[in-house]
């Protein structure tokens, strides 16, 4: 079984700056993949970015980036340049590369992002 | 493309009551998934079918049962509603790629007084 760990549940960030937002994981799966999705206060739920765990190099996509480091089992969605419309609840999620039986995510509990001006 | 479609919205029971969410994808996904997401706990897996005709439990199937009858349509069904379900409920389907997201509807506030 997966677990996802969002130890933020928010955090606030001056607009134009940067911000963090943390994810761990917890697997015995060798091959996975994470996931970001945006939650904006209308409800839907955007896909945001993929890293999977044998890629070399850390995701980027646009704005968002991830600071993926799999010793340390954690995989940080970066914001650069925050904007007014990143205000959002923001979910990490993950699935093992196995599980073709399911495709399901495992999602963490998110995390508030809240921009000012 | 209207991409993953739900109905209702919005809709409000009373306990005891039933009803049936209907989620309908127009993108050919084999994959597709029910979620429940309630405040501090992110989304729940209640049940997923990997093709037309399968379907399966996720991590919270209890007072749920779902239909694939179609390969386009989800149905999430409820017998008998009771308030620990009032919740905001998702669909979505996927490709079945290790890469490939999950794309999702709109959601549907349930209310079960």
């Amino acid at each position: 079984a997966q677990k996802i760990t969002q130890t933020q549940p928010g955090m606030f960030v001056q607009e134009k700056e940067a911000v963090t937002l943390d994810c761990t994981y917890d697997t015995s799966d060798p091959s996975y993949g994470l996931f970001w999705y945006k939650q904006p206060s209308s409800g839907e739920m955007i896909f945001l970015i993929y890293q999977g765990s044998y890629d070399q190099q850390n995701a980027t996509e646009g704005r968002y980036s991830l600071n993926f480091q799999k010793a340390r089992k954690s995989a940080n969605l970066v914001i650069s340049a925050s904007q007014l419309g990143d205000s959002a609840m923001y979910f990490c999620a993950m699935r093992p590369d196995m599980d073709t039986g399911r495709r399901a995510l495992t999602f963490g509990s998110g995390t508030r992002l809240q921009v000012q001006p | 493309n209207a991409g993953v479609t739900q109905t209702p919205k919005f809709r409000v029971l009373k306990t005891g009551q039933s009803m049936t969410l209907l989620c309908a994808q127009d993108m050919n996904h084999e994959y597709m998934y029910w979620y429940r997401q309630d405040p501090g706990m992110g989304l729940r897996l209640i049940h997923y079918s990997v093709g037309e005709g399968t379907t399966a439990k996720g991590e919270v199937p209890d007072g749920y049962n779902v239909s694939r009858l179609k390969k386009q349509n989800f149905l999430l069904g409820l017998e008998s509603a009771a308030p620990s379900q009032t919740s905001v409920y998702f669909c979505a389907s996927s490709l079945p790629g290790r890469n490939s997201p999950l794309h999702f509807g709109n959601g549907t506030r349930l209310t079960v007084t």
